[in-house]
């Protein structure tokens, strides 16, 4: 069965610190990963997948298949980074049905 | 185009209600999705249609939820008999079929549920 582990649920630096949040996964087949946000009163919206390969807003995310991870990572975090992050994967070969992690509170301090 | 609209954004009632929560997707999405979210469990895939038909409602708790999609512009998620349980937020979710991989899902605001 298919699983998302975000291991932190609050994760709290300081502006202009790097910021790893860590995204696990187990699925024995080829899956699509994404990070989703949701910054204060606003919608839960896409960040990035990994088969855009793109950095969006500073974020980067590498897809390890090795270590079946995909963590979200910035080099320098800004206050308006502060939201909740949930890492999401989807089976490559079924379209429709996403399977979220239970999130992570990232707080930046001014 | 104003997005994925819920109604209501609140609600409050009473244990043994039934509740209605309503989905207009995004204009040409083919995919809906309901998502439950609450502190225990995160985000939870309730059901999704494709082309208005049901896929898969295996994440639907009990019989006391049942959803619809009439037409391609609205969907509802009923609870009835509604238990202090199900209090949460309800997600509305629409996206579209992409060729080779999972299209963007674009949410609406959610619907917060409180069962007294």
């Amino acid at each position: 069965a298919q699983r998302v582990t975000q291991p932190e649920k609050l994760l709290s630096v300081f502006k202009g610190a790097p910021v790893e949040l860590k995204c696990n996964y187990s699925y024995s087949g080829s899956p699509e990963l994404f990070w989703y946000v949701q910054y204060s009163r606003q919608r839960l919206q896409l960040l990035l997948r990994h088969i855009s390969r793109e950095s969006i807003k500073g974020f980067t995310a590498d897809l390890n298949k090795g270590e079946t991870s995909f963590h979200l990572k910035k080099p320098f975090a800004q206050e308006e980074d502060s939201a909740m992050y949930y890492c999401a994967l989807t089976r490559g070969s079924t379209l429709g049905r996403l399977y979220f992690g239970r999130g992570t509170q990232l707080t930046v301090w001014p | 185009d104003a997005g994925v609209i819920q109604s209501p954004r609140h609600e409050v009632t009473e244990m043994g209600q039934e509740v209605t929560l309503r989905c207009k997707p995004i204009s040409g999405h083919d995919y809906l999705f309901w998502y439950r979210q609450t502190m225990m469990r995160g985000l939870e895939l309730l059901i999704y249609f494709n082309n208005n038909v049901p896929i898969d409602d295996s994440g639907m708790p009990e019989d006391r939820f049942s959803a619809k999609m009439p037409n391609a512009s609205f969907s509802t998620l009923k609870i009835q008999p509604s238990e202090p349980r199900d209090s949460a937020v309800y997600f509305c979710a629409s996206s579209f079929f992409v060729s080779g991989g999972q299209g963007e899902l674009f949410f609406g605001e959610g619907s917060r549920l409180t069962v007294l």
